[in-house]
């Protein structure tokens, strides 16, 4: 089955540093990742969506200057989460669509925990 | 905008038992409804998936209905037990995916 990874899948780092989180679909191509975030006892929250080739497209009120998403191939799209804060700990989860497929379905990462102290 | 809500946000019950977990939504144009479960501090497993058209899916124990007119879907989980403790999730896709608050389910041993 299709198979989504993400790194790291635990990061802790000081206040004010940038920090990278990778997601690669595996076995397929991924023309359209998604980026989410979920609070602890939240559900899961869209970010924004990265598109290959091209800019994501953020949802509203995610500042994009500060989480940067690049999708420069099509099995490749990584968010950096610039100069961060306490307030953005939080667990990013990654999901991609599989280029060669119609419909809807997402593949799900495993997800990354930031800590940010 | 869809929202989706899940009800109850917790439940405990003890290991045997039926149970069902409710997720509604207020948008009924939507491509498919999708059930999720979270392990604390885990990503998310797919466990099932109903198309707009359907009604229902089956896996094992599990079983989930769609009522697109009426915006809901249920999770049915038959014969209990421990090891399905975890979060439950459902998400309906739109344009993306609308995720609910969940429920967090503990089977008592």
């Amino acid at each position: 089955g299709a198979v989504v990874s993400q790194h790291p899948s635990w990061v802790i780092c000081k206040s004010g540093t940038s920090v990278k989180i990778e997601c690669r679909s595996l076995d397929f191509q991924a023309t359209t990742m998604f980026w989410y975030r979920q609070f602890p006892k939240q559900s899961l929250m869209l970010m924004a969506t990265s598109n290959e080739g091209s800019k994501a497209t953020y949802e509203q009120g995610v500042e994009k200057d500060k989480f940067l998403i690049n999708h420069a191939s099509l099995t490749l799209s990584t968010l950096t989460v610039t100069s961060a804060h306490p307030e953005d700990s939080s667990f990013y989860i990654c999901s991609a669509r599989d280029s060669q497929l119609a419909g809807t379905t997402q593949y799900f990462g495993p997800g990354t925990r930031l800590l940010v102290l | 905008k869809q929202e989706v809500t899940q009800i109850p946000a917790a439940l405990s019950v003890p290991e045997g038992e039926n149970l069902v977990l409710n997720c509604s939504f207020t948008d009924s144009a939507i491509y498919n409804l999708q059930w999720f479960r979270q392990d604390p501090g885990k990503g998310l497993t797919s466990l099932l998936l109903i198309q707009s058209s359907q009604r229902e899916q089956t896996s094992g124990r599990l079983n989930a209905s769609l009522d697109k007119s009426s915006g809901r879907s249920t999770l049915y989980i038959a014969a209990s037990q421990p090891g399905d403790s975890a979060t439950y999730l459902c998400a309906v896709t739109g344009n993306q995916f609308y995720f609910g608050t969940g429920t967090s389910l503990t089977v008592i041993p």
